[in-house]
């Protein structure tokens, strides 16, 4: 059973907008989240992550946002620009050992 | 970039036969992983590893066996592949500098069992 859901497969937006990319868990002991993007050919890279004891994270143009009550994280991109577009993983952790990732959700960032 | 170098990159292999698959760090790190990725999976842990000889199952073992005898090196064997095994197959390290720590990923090795 998947831990960590991402619903969206797909999100196109203008460039310049911003990109706003979803994910939901159902394990409550996870304390520790991470947001990854990924090229065609290439493996994730890490972009932010947030632990629980923090409802935002903030990294130039990616914050993440944690709701805890509702099992929910989400990565805001401001501006988005062309080469943001790629897969965007999100994954978490409980043990720091172990990682679960989302199904992903592809970026269109549209000139 | 994190030192990690998975060989080979393709590998197109026959059902029955078995396959290996390295990873190779520079950097000394203790954590190992080696994941999966399939459309509508995301990635999903296979094995990891937290130093040499102790290793430990992830969410999709079944049909894969790991070893580390060297801290640079994790090798990743499907003993028998099989056509469900095709997939795209990313080593990561934890850096683990402290007790939340991010993955990094190698380029991946693309696995396709004929």
């Amino acid at each position: 059973d998947q831990q960590v859901k991402q619903n969206s497969p797909s999100l196109s937006v203008q460039e310049g907008r911003i990109s706003i990319l979803n994910c939901d868990y159902t394990n409550s002991m996870f304390d520790y989240f991470l947001w990854y993007k990924k090229y065609p050919a290439e493996g994730p890279t890490f972009l932010i992550s947030i632990s629980s004891i923090k409802d935002k994270n903030e990294d130039g143009r990616f914050t993440v946002f944690l709701n805890k009550s509702a099992k929910h994280l989400s990565l805001h991109i401001v501006p988005s620009q062309p080469g943001d577009s790629a897969v965007y993983f999100c994954a978490a952790s409980a043990t720091g050992n172990q990682f679960y990732f989302g199904t992903g959700t592809s970026l269109t960032v549209i000139p | 970039d994190a030192g990690i170098t998975q060989s080979p990159r393709h590998k197109v292999t026959e059902t029955g036969t078995p396959v290996t698959l390295r990873c190779h760090q520079t950097e000394n790190h203790r954590y190992m992983y080696w994941y999966r990725q399939d459309p509508g999976h995301g990635l999903r842990l296979i094995h990891y590893s937290y130093g040499v000889k102790d290793t430990d199952k992830g969410e999709v073992s079944d049909g894969y066996s790991v070893s580390r005898s060297k801290t640079e090196d994790f090798l990743l064997t499907l003993e028998s592949a099989t056509s469900s095994q095709t997939s795209v197959y990313f080593c990561a390290i934890s850096v683990r500098r402290r007790p939340n720590s991010p993955l990094h990923f190698g380029n991946g090795t693309r696995l396709t069992v004929t």
